[in-house]
């Protein structure tokens, strides 16, 4: 089975600064799916970006983007301009191509941000 | 909006009383999921629909069971509650089955099991 690693508990940043996440996944697969997810206090968990693995390009959305090393197996996510409402759970998730539909979620970094 | 709504937001049962959970969707998406969240932990996929079709994953415990009467709407059961079961409950529907399609959230159900 596929795992996801989110080494990361806990993170903590000042508004307006960069943080970065982390997140490292196993896979025999060469075809696949990454996503980061935000869950905020007591609310709906929301798509933040996605990547395809054949994709070198990184996926970017507005102040979210991703470094994506897939020799390293390494799917981190950058804030840039951190923002109160960026306050929340962040979970990294994996997703097979060719089989299946289960997302396997990585155990999730709370981030906090500090004004 | 359209939305995935989860009724209701927090369920409190008793040990081995049946609990079912609701989930809607206006959404339209062919695919329902229901993932088990328990604290720190990462959400685990118990089961999912694509249409009518169910699909269970393989180390979901019997004591759990789904319904999915029509598009809109997807039931979680549990027939007996132990107090293991006790967690977040999370709704999420996709379009298709096109691995890409992102997966859409409800606000999820607390369930405490006494």
């Amino acid at each position: 089975a596929q795992t996801v690693t989110q080494s990361q508990p806990e993170m903590s940043v000042q508004e307006a600064e960069t943080v970065t996440l982390s997140c490292t996944y196993d896979t025999s697969e060469s075809d696949y799916y990454l996503f980061w997810y935000k869950q905020p206090p007591s609310r709906q968990m929301i798509l933040v970006i996605r990547q395809e693995a054949y994709k070198q390009q990184n996926a970017t959305e507005n102040r979210f983007s991703v470094n994506f090393q897939k020799a390293a197996k390494s799917f981190s996510l950058k804030i840039s301009d951190s923002q109160l409402g960026d306050a929340a759970m962040y979970f990294c998730a994996y997703r097979k191509s060719n089989s299946g539909y289960a997302l396997n979620f990585g155990k999730g970094t709370s981030l906090l941000v500090t004004p | 909006d359209a939305m995935v709504i989860q009724n209701p937001r927090y369920q409190v049962t008793q040990f081995g009383k049946p609990v079912t959970l609701s989930c809607s969707q206006t959404l339209n998406h062919n695919v329902m999921y229901w993932y088990q969240q328990k604290s720190s932990q990462a959400p685990k996929l118990l089961f999912h629909y694509y249409d009518k079709d169910f699909n269970n994953e393989a180390d979901t415990p019997d004591n759990f069971q789904s319904r999915r009467p029509n598009t809109s709407f997807c039931f979680l059961d549990i027939r007996s509650p132990g107090l293991g079961d006790a967690a977040m409950y999370l709704c999420a529907t996709s379009r298709d089955g096109i691995r890409r399609s992102p997966l859409h959230f409800g606000n999820g159900t607390r369930l405490t099991v006494t």
